[in-house]
């Protein structure tokens, strides 16, 4: 059974750093989902990684997957305040998504 | 396109009181997803629908019910609610779920914050 594990839980940075956000799927899984919850709301897909390899840019953030090592990261360039949000990655199981825990950024001026 | 729909955004129950939450999608989505969002629990599956008619449990199936009469609603009942049931309840759609299968992203509804007292 799929299992998909996110770390950190909770990561609290200052404006214009770098950092990276890892999620880590116990067995095969050839894709690869990446949402943002703002606090209150709905979740809003971010990436589709359909592929071993596959990465994807949008503004600051980054996603990338790499299907041998069953690992996916967020990469997040020189965060901005608007970025703070929860993060979920979320694997392809049997006829469902398997979502990771979700990790807490929040991104202080 | 509406996309997913909730109703409603917001209810109170007392404990033992019984509610449907509506939930609807124009996008011809074959599966469909209930889940609940507790602080700290992230997003937990409560049943989920392959098909019109078809339903299935998930992670945490007990105490309620869905029913997937029509191909764009899916419906989850609580019979007699208990305080353990007070929670944000998300429902999502997706083309797909099957492994292999085109893109499986799903898409979600605003959500419903239920309250049981």
């Amino acid at each position: 059974e799929l299992k998909v594990e996110q770390n950190p839980l909770f990561l609290s940075m200052q404006e214009g750093k770098n950092y990276t956000i890892y999620c880590n799927y116990s067995t095969t899984s050839d894709r690869l989902y990446w949402y943002r919850q703002d606090p209150g709301k709905s979740l809003e897909s971010l990436f589709v990684l359909l592929s071993n390899g596959a990465v994807k840019q949008e503004g600051r953030l980054m996603a990338s997957l790499d299907t041998k090592a069953r690992l996916s990261t967020l990469h997040i360039t020189a965060a901005v305040h608007d970025l703070s949000a929860t993060y979920f990655c979320a694997g392809q199981g049997a006829q469902k998504l398997v979502f990771g825990q979700g990790t807490r950024l929040t991104i202080n001026p | 396109n509406a996309g997913v729909t909730q109703t409603p955004k917001f209810r109170v129950l007392k404990t033992g009181q019984s509610m449907t939450l509506l939930c609807a999608q124009d996008m011809n989505h074959e599966y469909m997803y209930w889940y609940r969002q507790d602080p700290g629990m992230g997003l937990r599956l409560i049943h989920y629908s392959v098909g019109e008619g078809t339903t299935a449990k998930g992670e945490v199936p007990d105490g309620y019910n869905v029913s997937r009469l029509k191909k764009q609603n899916f419906l989850l009942g609580l019979e007699s609610a208990a305080p353990s049931q007070t929670s944000v309840y998300f429902c999502a759609s997706s083309y797909s779920g099957l492994a292999g299968g085109i893109n499986n992203e799903q898409f979600f509804g605003p959500g419903t914050r239920l309250t049981v007292l």
